[in-house]
């Protein structure tokens, strides 16, 4: 799996917008970019992805790079239920099953 | 309904025992993981069903036993297990390939 590159820590101030990088040089061209979190002591959770362009939610958005080999993903008013820790992926195409986390980054959101 | 559930919460066993975890989904999933993650690190892969077929063994010891019985129902039976695999164990659920939903985890301690 290709890998990906994200800082261990970031700090944000409560209802500030948010940029969570995340570096995957080696993606291959039908890698999805995928975003997960995990809040303290719960499971991950999904919380976007994309292949190519641009993609919004209600809980995020991603901003995908031309080359595609970063991406972004921005929270656009932090809150304090928003401190987790964030985990870019790159997941094959169409049947491909594995998830393969990296360290990911640790956000904490300041009250 | 969009749980998965998983039992118990915290589970603390000897060496010698033999114990089961279970994840329990009514989503429709035909994709259940288990995942492992030990502290301060991200979840690992261990073992995929597809269709209640094993798809995927990341190279588990065989002291994890895993078992799909039905459709919605995930169990990993635990025999002879050690201290070093005192983990979070993570079930998740998806369409085959497609986002991932987590439960909580079952906090395992070997003694």
């Amino acid at each position: 799996d290709a890998k990906t590159t994200q800082p261990n820590s970031m700090e944000s101030n409560e209802e500030e917008p948010v940029h969570l990088p995340c570096n995957h040089s080696t993606i291959s061209g039908t890698d999805y970019i995928h975003w997960y979190r995990q809040l303290p002591s719960q499971g991950p959770e999904y919380v976007i992805h994309g292949l190519t362009s641009n993609v919004n939610n209600r809980m995020a958005s991603l901003a995908i790079a031309e080359d595609r080999k970063s991406s972004t993903l921005i929270l656009h008013r932090a809150t304090l239920r928003d401190a987790a820790v964030y985990y870019c992926i790159l997941r094959g195409g169409a049947g491909s099953y594995q998830l393969t986390f990296g360290k990911g980054t640790k956000l904490s959101v300041i009250p | 309904d969009t749980e998965v559930t998983q039992t118990p919460k915290h589970l603390v066993m000897g060496m010698t025992n033999k114990k089961s975890l279970k994840c329990e989904q009514h989503m429709g999933h035909r994709a259940m993981y288990w995942y492992k993650q030990k502290a301060k690190k991200p979840p690992e892969l261990m073992f995929v069903y597809s269709y209640e077929k094993l798809s995927i063994n990341e190279s588990v010891p065989s002291r994890f036993s895993p078992e799909c019985p039905n459709s919605s129902l995930l169990n990993l039976h635990l025999h002879a297990l050690q201290p070093e695999d005192s983990a979070l164990y993570l079930c998740a659920s998806s369409p085959p390939g497609q986002i991932q939903f987590f439960g909580p985890g079952t906090r395992l301690t070997v003694l």
